[in-house]
């Protein structure tokens, strides 16, 4: 099966706390791609990270940082002295073969409240 | 240049009627997706085009359906609106046919009363 697991639905912070979001995902395909996106309030799914399964590089990008586990299944999302403007719904993507092309399998969405 | 555009962005119909929701891609963009997103859900995969052909499609009923035209810019139509297809539709596109990086539009809110 190809699933996505957030089993964090709701987390709030204050602002300035570092903040983990976890995604655990389940596939047969030996060459995957993982995925992050936002999702603000007004709706549009912002593109923030693409993994493939070949490389297990952990990535930063000014306070965002991923730590992807093949041996947990894992792709965690961390943000590090959180802001408001971090506010959203975060969803963790899998990329998976259907027919023979690839379609996006979704979390539930993780939703983030940083608080002033 | 222009991101992915939606139209309309609000849209309340009754149970059974039609629904033709627009998608114009960013410019140079070959592949279009259409997603649905139930409240408090990730979204669905519905249809993929690329290069006019559907290339992909969702677990969804024949009441949905969808085209690309020459220009690249793709409409989803739904038939016989239910309760359940109250949800926010979303249009992606990509360069290419793989799932490399989506651009998503704002999305349109059909509501069904």
């Amino acid at each position: 099966a190809q699933k996505v697991t957030q089993a964090q639905t709701e987390i709030s912070v204050v602002e300035k706390e570092d903040v983990t979001l976890d995604c655990v995902y389940e596939t047969r395909d030996t060459t995957y791609y993982l995925f992050w996106y936002k999702q603000p309030p007004s709706g549009e799914l912002v593109f923030l990270i693409r993994r493939n399964s070949f490389d297990e590089q952990n990535e930063i990008s000014g306070r965002y940082s991923w730590n992807f586990q093949k041996s947990t299944s894992s792709f965690n999302f961390t943000i590090t002295a959180s802001q408001v403007v971090d506010s959203a719904v975060y969803f963790c993507a899998l990329s998976a073969w259907a027919g023979n092309n690839r379609k996006l399998i979704w979390g539930l969405g993780t939703s983030l409240a940083v608080n002033p | 240049d222009a991101g992915v555009t939606q139209s309309p962005t609000h849209l309340i119909k009754t149970r059974g009627q039609h629904v033709t929701l627009r998608c114009s891609p960013i410019s140079g963009h070959k592949s279009v997706s259409w997603y649905q997103q139930v409240l408090g859900q990730g979204p669905q995969f519905i249809f993929q085009y690329y290069e006019k052909e559907e290339r992909g499609r969702g677990n969804f009923p024949d009441r949905f359906s969808a085209r690309q035209f020459p220009n690249y810019s793709s409409e989803l139509n739904v038939n016989a609106l239910l309760l359940g297809d109250s949800a926010l539709y979303l249009c992606a596109s990509s360069p290419g046919q793989g799932v490399e990086k989506l651009f998503f539009g704002s999305g349109t809110q059909l509501s069904v009363l």
